[in-house]
């Protein structure tokens, strides 16, 4: 099956640093990758819809200034978390539509912990 | 915003019973899919129902879909130990939102 790769796993920052946060698709092109964040036993909730070449497009409530997402390729959309603050402490999980489109595939997830 | 609710929140139970978990959801679909996350993982998808199916088997997944009360329900039968994990439903039209999840505990 499709594979996502997410990149870094897990990552420690102090509040005032920007952090990237790569999502490969490997064996497939995505034209589309969704970033999701979920809070401890919360659901996952959508924050932005990458497209290749274009604008993110996010969702209500989700700062665009402060997650800034690039998806400059088939194969990759990065999402950095500008001048970090603790409250931006979050699991971080992307996702691309498989080659039939319908089904989701998830990347491992980026736990995000800023000091 | 939310699309998918799962009930119940949490559930527990032994080796080789079934978990029943369910799902509802606001807007009208094109299909409903189902996802497990193992903690501190990514989902990886279980199942797809479009809209005009009723009812879905996969393995021991069983599926059933009610367009008109905006439900659906996984069942998973003779769990077991490596199916604890949190399972979610969410709903298509475009792109997927999800629920809270349930949490699902199979002790041996």
């Amino acid at each position: 099956g499709a594979v996502v790769s997410q990149h870094p796993s897990r990552v420690i920052c102090k509040s005032g640093t920007s952090v990237k946060i790569e999502c490969r698709s490997l064996d497939f092109q995505a034209t589309t990758m969704f970033w999701y964040r979920q809070f401890p036993k919360k659901s996952l909730m959508l924050m932005a819809t990458s497209n290749e070449g274009s604008k993110a497009t996010y969702e209500q409530g989700v700062e665009k200034d402060k997650f800034l997402i690039n998806h400059a390729s088939l194969t990759l959309s990065t999402l950095t978390v500008t001048s970090a603050h603790p409250e931006d402490s979050s699991f971080y999980i992307c996702s691309a539509p498989g080659p039939m489109d319908e089904k989701l595939f998830f990347g491992s997830g980026t736990q995000l912990s800023v000091l | 915003s939310q699309q998918g609710e799962e009930d119940p929140q949490a559930l527990s139970i032994q080796e080789g019973e079934n978990a029943t978990m369910n799902c509802s959801y606001k807007t009208s679909i094109n299909n409903l899919q189902w996802y497990r996350q193992n903690s501190g993982r990514g989902l990886v998808h279980l199942i797809l129902i479009r809209s005009n199916e009723r009812e879905k088997h996969s393995g021991r997944l069983r599926v059933t879909l009610d367009t008109s009360k905006k439900s659906s329900s996984l069942l998973i039968t003779a769990s077991r130990a490596a199916d604890t994990a949190s399972y979610f439903c969410g709903s298509s039209w475009g792109k997927l939102q999800f629920g809270a999840g349930t949490q699902v505990v199979v002790t041996p």
